[in-house]
């Protein structure tokens, strides 16, 4: 119940593509879902995050899609640049009042020129 | 990096040795997090601290330690290195004021021979 389901593993996609990560979770106590962007040799930074009352949100480019019902969601980049190469990590938090986040296991996405 | 450091940034030891690794932040975040991180298992919480003096257990935490003595760092301590520990550590603070994010330092690779 503590954990979050991410696919797929890996993605290629070309310059100016939509690539699609998708996270599936079981635990309805969760209220908290980041998604990070984590380049090589780096450490994960914040890229956007959603609360479960609202159904989508957009930062520039990408975009979360959250479907309550279904406990999943989702993170779209819009016209995907090669500068977006990187490993995506969603993650969920319980509403426990300790901001302990439960990672999925990355998405590793490759745009091509 | 959010004013966040990590110590060493890259160490080799043998197994049996212990190491500790030392996080130190500047922002007075009340909360500090150490994270594995392992391909397939995106990244795993070890310990966490609430607090000077106050820490529990992660998911992951056998074979760990930590303390806390003052709030700007946090230390990690293997007690006796496996091969199994061998890994990419991530310390992470949060508890800014209004806001959900937890922001992570670059990391200590940590091989273990």
């Amino acid at each position: 119940q503590q954990q979050v389901k991410q696919s797929p593993q890996s993605l290629i996609v070309q310059k100016g593509g939509i690539p699609i990560i998708n996270c599936a979770y079981e635990n309805t106590a969760f209220d908290y879902f980041p998604w990070y962007q984590q380049f090589p040799g780096k450490g994960p930074a914040l890229l956007i995050a959603i609360r479960p009352d609202v159904s989508e949100k957009k930062e520039g480019r990408f975009t979360i899609s959250f479907n309550k019902s279904a406990k999943q969601f989702s993170l779209h980049i819009m016209d995907s640049q090669p500068g977006d190469s990187a490993t995506y990590f969603c993650a969920a938090r319980m509403n426990t009042g300790f901001q302990k986040l439960v990672f999925g296991t990355g998405t590793r996405l490759l745009v091509s020129p | 990096d959010a004013g966040i450091t990590q110590s060493p940034r890259h160490k080799v030891t043998e197994t049996g040795t212990p190491v500790t690794l030392r996080c130190h932040q500047t922002e007075n975040h009340r909360y500090m997090y150490w994270y594995r991180q392992d391909p397939g298992h995106g990244l795993r919480l070890i310990h966490y601290s609430y607090g000077v003096k106050d820490t529990d257990k992660g998911e992951v935490s056998d074979g760990y330690s930590v303390s806390r003595s003052k709030t700007e760092d946090f230390l990690l301590t293997l007690e006796s290195a496996t091969s199994s520990q061998t890994s990419v550590y991530f310390c992470a603070i949060s508890g800014r004021q209004g806001s959900d994010e937890q922001y992570f330092g670059p990391g200590t690779r940590l091989t273990v021979t």
